[in-house]
């Protein structure tokens, strides 16, 4: 398996335009998760989804911040527009289970640097 | 309000002796306890974890500690290898759906010297 992958995996836009990363992740999980990490607040949690099905995006830091997971094998995080203080480096993860004990896998990461 | 917090932003250890991260946490209701490594320009990677029915957990050079009374957690390696220069984060999570998803702490960059 080629474990959990990100594109791009890194992104330079300009403030105002729209940013969308992605994610495959490893076939047969059935959760997969967007975190968000910054010097300041670290790794947080932005939203995940069960089966295709966002549970929780209480972690979406704004209404710009949209997430999608059309089928088993894909995902997408959306910033429309895109700011400045959105820079960052964004992770998605997969897991057989929600509680983590077998641990999630994480892609590389997509740094994000909006100018 | 940081639910998991790591105190110590970075620690340098001399090659071969050991090193000893640490991790404390507030809510009594995390039930799993994990132990994540991560090397620059890559994704955090699993690297060992803790039920709160155990008070240690042990695999090769790697162990951890678990003091539920303390809400503490540490990550011993012995001995210390140059490829363990890292940062490490704890992470916890509550089976009950209490908690959202894994919680982080924000991390201990790791230096081991030669």
């Amino acid at each position: 398996d080629a474990g959990v992958i990100q594109s791009p995996r890194h992104e330079v836009t300009e403030m105002g335009q729209e940013v969308t990363l992605r994610c495959k992740p490893i076939s047969g999980h059935d959760y997969l998760f967007w975190y968000r990490q910054t010097m300041m607040r670290g790794l947080e949690l932005l939203i995940y989804f069960n089966n295709n099905v966002p549970i929780d995006d209480s972690g979406m830091p704004e209404d710009r911040f949209s997430a999608k997971m059309p089928n088993a094998s894909f995902s997408t995080l959306k910033i429309q527009p895109s700011e400045p203080r959105d820079s960052a480096v964004y992770f998605c993860a997969s897991s057989l289970t929600y509680t983590g004990n077998y641990g999630y896998t994480f892609g590389s990461g997509t740094r994000l640097t909006v100018v | 309000d940081q639910q998991v917090k790591q105190n110590s932003p970075s620690l340098s250890v001399q090659e071969g002796r050991i090193s000893i991260l640490n991790c404390d946490y507030t809510n009594s209701m995390f039930d799993y306890f994990l132990w994540y490594k991560k090397y620059p320009a890559e994704g955090p990677t699993f690297l060992i974890s803790i039920s709160s029915i155990k008070d240690k957990n042990e695999d090769g050079r790697f162990t951890v500690f678990l003091n539920k009374s303390a809400k503490h957690l540490s990550l011993h390696i012995v001995p210390s290898q140059p490829g363990d220069s890292a940062v490490y984060f704890c992470a916890v999570s509550d089976s009950g759906g209490g908690a959202d998803g894994l919680t982080f702490g924000k991390g201990t960059h790791l230096i081991i010297q030669p």
